[in-house]
């Protein structure tokens, strides 16, 4: 087990274009988390999915955001009619119920999405 | 609702002292978890140290303390013995300690540690 992955690493899109992102959580892990982080900011929390249940999303997921965790393992975030403001990274995390109680988030590497 | 504040935008340390970077939190849960992140220039948020709200004592993890002061609502990080390797952002965050608890995240510190 490598951790969490995430591709692609790096995205550059022109205004108006759809894009796809993709978060392999840790296998066991049942929980996963999608946040965004813009240039010189915290990350800030997008949605969140048990299993294949997205049970909490923020305000900050406009209707041009869609996240997806169909079988409960891997997760897709799409983006579509994108727009310059979507340009940031967008981090995956996932954790687990079990072991220790705080259940540590461990996140991805992230997806940096460039719009022109 | 619940939010973290890190006042200091950046830091400087010299190698091998000690440096403390600050965080306050509001939040009117009682239970409640905090947490540490560094992010290095490569982007990946890495796990640092982690403190509950009934722990009674400050957490520690090798170079790394939690300073819990919980009437103050601060949980600043210390880090002893600076290496070159710990410049990087640092990132303090909170989550309520229930299933699926999303974490809350501060502004972040910038640590530049001097040779």
């Amino acid at each position: 087990d490598t951790g969490v992955s995430q591709n692609p690493r790096h995205k550059i899109t022109k205004r108006g274009q759809n894009v796809t992102f993709r978060c392999d959580p840790i296998s066991e892990h049942n929980r996963l988390y999608w946040y965004r982080q813009t240039l010189g900011q915290g990350p800030e929390f997008l949605t969140y999915f048990q299993n294949e249940a997205q049970l909490e999303k923020s305000r900050l997921l406009s209707d041009r955001f869609s996240a997806e965790r169909p079988k409960g393992s891997f997760s897709t975030l799409e983006i579509q009619r994108t727009e310059q403001g979507d340009s940031a990274m967008y981090l995956c995390a996932s954790s687990g119920t079990s072991g220790n109680s705080y259940n540590e988030q461990f996140f991805g590497p992230g997806t940096r999405l460039t719009v022109l | 609702a619940q939010k973290i504040t890190q006042t200091q935008p950046g830091m400087f340390v010299q190698e091998k002292e000690a440096v403390t970077l600050d965080c306050t939190y509001d939040t009117s849960d009682q239970s409640y978890g905090l947490f540490w992140y560094k992010q290095p220039s490569s982007g990946e948020m890495i796990f640092l140290i982690y403190q509950g709200s009934y722990d009674e004592q400050n957490a520690t993890e090798g170079r790394y303390s939690l300073n819990f002061q919980k009437a103050r609502k601060s949980a600043n990080l210390v880090i002893s013995a600076s290496q070159l390797g710990d410049s990087a952002m640092y990132f303090c965050a909170m989550r309520r300690l229930r299933q699926g608890g999303k974490l809350i995240f501060g502004q972040g510190t910038e640590l530049s540690v001097k040779p």
